[in-house]
């Protein structure tokens, strides 16, 4: 079976500083990895997905992830945070089905 | 409108109520779901239709009732409904393949903030 686990259910920086929200899955076949957002009131949207190509997959607002096999890892980091950037972030594995596994999602704040 | 669309954005209802919310996806896809995302839980995938066929039910209670007429139309009728029911349901879109792995990206309407009171 497939499995999430984000580490963090919140995460708070400063703006301009890094972000780094963690990821790691468990699948017993070939995943497909997958990061959205979800800004208040609002439904999800994608930010990046990996799909067996490049390892590291750049999304958009600046945000990219490395998927890592040898650590089952795909971390989302951005270099610079913005006030905007402050949402819910998810992220989720596919068992090639379609069908999605996520994670709890954490909670991302950026302080001026 | 654009992209994957959900009435009502908040529904409260009581126990012995019935109602429905709908979803539309306008982006052509041809395969929809309904989540359920509560506080402080991982989002549930509740149902999936492909091509207006129920190809999933996660173990969902029978007081919801899903109903998926055409390919941009789902619907999620709700009955007798408990408090433990509310939160926010949302509906996705998705085009899946004919065959082989499956790498479509779900796009997410806005939800329906459920109170059930």
């Amino acid at each position: 079976a497939q499995s999430v686990t984000q580490l963090g259910s919140h995460v708070s920086v400063s703006e301009g500083a890094l972000v780094l929200l963690r990821c790691n899955y468990s699948s017993s076949v070939p995943p497909y990895l997958f990061w959205y957002v979800q800004y208040p009131n609002q439904g999800l949207q994608l930010l990046l997905k990996y799909t067996s190509a490049a390892t590291l997959v750049k999304g958009i607002n600046g945000f990219e992830a490395e998927f890592k096999k040898s650590e089952t890892s795909f971390h989302l980091t951005k270099p610079s945070a913005h006030m905007s950037d402050a949402a819910e972030y998810f992220c989720a594995v596919s068992d090639q089905g379609g069908k999605l596994i996520f994670g709890q999602g954490t909670e991302l704040s950026v302080k001026p | 409108e654009t992209g994957v669309t959900q009435t009502p954005r908040h529904l409260v209802m009581g126990m012995t109520n019935k109602k429905s919310l709908k979803c539309e996806q306008h982006l052509g896809h041809n395969a929809m779901y309904w989540y359920k995302q509560s506080a402080k839980k991982p989002l549930e995938l509740m149902f999936v239709y492909n091509f207006k066929e129920q190809t999933e039910n996660n173990s969902v209670p029978s007081r919801f009732s899903p109903e998926c007429p055409n390919s941009s139309h789902l619907f999620l009728h709700l009955h007798t409904l408990q408090p433990e029911d509310s939160a926010l349901y949302l509906c996705a879109s998705s085009q899946k393949s004919l065959g082989g792995p499956s790498t479509d990206t779900q796009y997410f309407g806005p939800g329906t903030r459920l109170t059930v009171l």
